[in-house]
């Protein structure tokens, strides 16, 4: 069964720089949502969107903004990158409230 | 305090032993629970649901208690492959559909 595919697996930034994740939900899936994983912590939640429009918006600094597309892909774009960035980013995708299923994620290091 | 509280471990069991996990939540509204796994540097997969009637997946089983806000998992006849980290997930009413993470529980099955 197709799954969450996730782009890239691995980014390696500078300080200050900025990264764009992307994020392909499952077919037919609606809603997505954004985690980051700090290394030793859980999941933390970020943002999400249903139907193209934020539905949800939790500890996402506000140099992160996201965006889902017509196609429900979805972006997450990081600016003015610090070291405490460099985690785990996971996306999720469900079908409306349905259970998530989390994609591979990309391991972000900041340098 | 964190909303999802875990022991965090490590267990560590022979093979084919049972193990049982706990889990408390501090939201009484609370909407919809979860067991996920999370392998090393992998994403959270979806174990189980669990209900308030208690439910059994193989040689899962997950357990619900509204009253105490209580949420256990047992594991019989561990394998080598069960080893992992057992993440405690809850979807708070009223929280869209943002799913809350405890610290995980590790569990290490030995020979």
């Amino acid at each position: 069964a197709a799954g969450v595919i996730q782009s890239p697996r691995h980014l390696i930034k500078e300080k200050r720089e900025t990264a764009t994740l992307k994020c392909y939900p499952i077919p037919r899936h609606d809603t997505v949502y954004w985690y980051q994983q700090g290394p030793g912590q859980d999941p933390q939640f970020l943002i999400s969107f249903y139907e193209k429009m934020q539905s949800d918006k939790g500890s996402i600094p506000d140099r992160f903004s996201a965006q889902q597309f017509s196609d429900y892909h979805s972006e997450l774009n990081m600016s003015s990158l610090e070291l405490g960035d460099s985690a785990l980013y996971f996306c999720a995708s469900s079908r409306n409230t349905d259970t998530q299923y989390f994609g591979p994620g990309t391991r972000l290091t900041v340098l | 305090r964190k909303e999802v509280e875990q022991d965090p471990g490590p267990f560590n069991v022979p093979e084919g032993a049972t193990v049982a996990f706990n889990c408390t939540y501090s939201n009484s509204a609370s909407q919809s629970f979860f067991w996920y796994r999370q392998d090393c540097r992998k994403e959270p997969k979806l174990l189980m649901s669990v209900y308030s009637s208690g439910n059994e997946d193989g040689r899962f089983t997950a357990q619900l208690n509204r009253a105490s806000q209580y949420i256990s998992l047992l594991i019989r006849d561990s394998k080598l492959s069960d080893s992992a980290t057992y993440l405690c997930v809850v979807n708070f009413t009223g929280g869209g559909n943002k799913l809350t993470f405890g610290t995980g529980t590790q569990l290490k099955v030995e020979l």
